[in-house]
């Protein structure tokens, strides 16, 4: 079963504490994304990567980081110095130069 | 930046009727034109996508216009369903494989 998988769907989180975001693919896909999306509100890139060991940022990295040790794998983590954490949180990948795919999305709610 | 707005936010029409969505960008250099489809709690669904050597594509019910001389892009769905409601994103990108600039999104509505 082919795809990108986000895990896990809800996530709930105390003011303060870092948290980890989870992206898979198993397509193969050279690129991956994390995009924000915030009620009625497009998406906003967060970081990219076009090559596992490099990763660019996007036009709301602060507050975030990003790792690319393996094709296959994006984590996102949520530092406590992002000031308005809870969004819908959306990863998605792509081989160069082709479309983007993205995952079910994980939702985030820090209280 | 490339900046990329969408018009309506929403919008409502009776099932069988032809709904248009339209999108503007900034950017001279974007040359890739796709739109998503997302439902309630999930993610975007990739429904058609156009690039800039080319005015228009077909997909059954749907068809995309673009306009370069004028940086804008249009969706149509026609004979609407029920099954089409949903919020509808447009995006731009100067090279597909890179980074998407989204718009804010149209609800689309379809009653019966």
């Amino acid at each position: 079963d082919g795809g990108i998988t986000q895990s896990p769907k809800y996530l709930f989180r105390k003011e303060g504490q870092n948290v980890t975001l989870s992206c898979e693919q198993n397509l193969n896909h050279d690129a991956m994304y994390w995009y924000r999306q915030d009620p009625g509100q497009g998406l906003r890139l967060i970081y990219y990567s076009q090559i596992v060991n490099d990763f660019q940022k996007g036009d709301i990295a602060e507050g975030y980081s990003v790792s690319r040790e393996k094709k296959e794998s994006f984590p996102l983590t949520v530092t406590s110095a992002q000031k308005n954490p809870t969004a819908f949180y959306l990863c998605a990948s792509s081989w160069k130069g082709a479309e983007q795919y993205f995952g079910p999305g994980t939702r985030l709610t820090v209280t | 930046g490339e900046n990329v707005e969408q018009h309506p936010s929403t919008l409502s029409v009776q099932e069988g009727d032809s709904a248009v969505i339209k999108c503007t960008y900034s950017d001279s250099a974007s040359n890739y034109f796709p739109w998503y489809k997302q439902e309630l709690g999930k993610g975007p669904q990739l429904i058609i996508d156009i690039r800039s050597n080319v005015g228009e594509k077909k997909d059954q019910r749907i068809a995309v216009t673009l306009n370069k001389t004028a940086k804008h892009f249009s969706l149509h769905i026609t004979e609407t369903q029920p099954e089409d409601s949903a919020v509808y994103f447009c995006a731009a990108s100067a090279y597909s494989g890179y980074a998407l600039n989204f718009g804010k999104g149209t609800s689309l509505l379809v009653t019966p």
